[in-house]
């Protein structure tokens, strides 16, 4: 049972226009969403998080939107970069051990 | 601090044969973590430590996988009688306990032919 969902495996955008990555959750406990970035043969890096008390968190062209009610969070990226490209994942964090559970990824394509 | 150490960056064995990973977390973690991810999936948890001690292991983690971190430093993860199934990239994370800090190192790719 996958317990964070990224329904979306790939998207692709133009240049200068809004990505908008979704991500769906089960658990209406999880109380902390982190959004992650990975290029190839590399380790995922962070990129912005939010608190479950929070529906807004900005930083620079990232802002990621949480709706409790509808157990789901968005990153939108304004505006795009080729080099923005790569597989972005969304995970929520166990506050009991700290381990991450993610998502399946969704493989985002700045097109110049 | 360079972050978060992985050795080897590629390992290509034969099926059967024994591998171990290695982990080198920011120096000042307290908590290490290894996950894997497959074609596909988003990185699983496996197990971690706090400090030395290995306080939860997935059910992911069979009786062939075993992980040590015998000075609370760094970090070994060992696959027994390798299966092609067990072909992934292995990546280890460190942390403070919190989300904060959370960084994961450059993983090691594992092939099993």
């Amino acid at each position: 049972d996958q317990q964070v969902k990224q329904n979306s495996p790939s998207l692709s955008v133009q240049e200068g226009r809004i990505s908008i990555l979704n991500c769906d959750y089960t658990n209406s406990m999880f109380d902390y969403f982190l959004w992650y970035k990975k290029y190839p043969a590399e380790g995922p890096t962070f990129l912005i998080s939010i608190s479950s008390i929070k529906d807004k968190n900005e930083d620079g062209r990232f802002t990621v939107f949480l709706n409790k009610s509808a157990k789901h969070l968005s990153l939108h990226i304004v505006p795009s970069q080729p080099g923005d490209s790569a597989v972005y994942f969304c995970a929520v964090f166990y506050n009991q051990g700290g381990k991450l559970i993610f998502g399946q990824g969704t493989e985002l394509s700045v097109k110049p | 601090d360079t972050g978060v150490s992985q050795n080897p960056r590629h390992k290509i064995t034969k099926r059967g044969q024994n591998v171990t990973f290695r982990c080198d977390p920011i120096s000042e973690h307290n908590r290490l973590y290894w996950y894997r991810q497959t074609l596909g999936q988003g990185p699983e948890f496996l197990t971690y430590f706090q400090n030395e001690a290995q306080l939860e292991k997935s059910r992911l983690l069979s009786d062939r996988f075993s992980a040590e971190r015998p000075k609370g430093s760094f970090s070994t993860l060992e696959i027994q009688r390798t299966e092609q199934g067990d072909s992934a990239m292995y990546l280890c994370a460190s942390s403070l306990g919190g989300h904060d800090g959370y960084t994961f190192g450059s993983g090691t790719r594992l092939t099993v032919v």
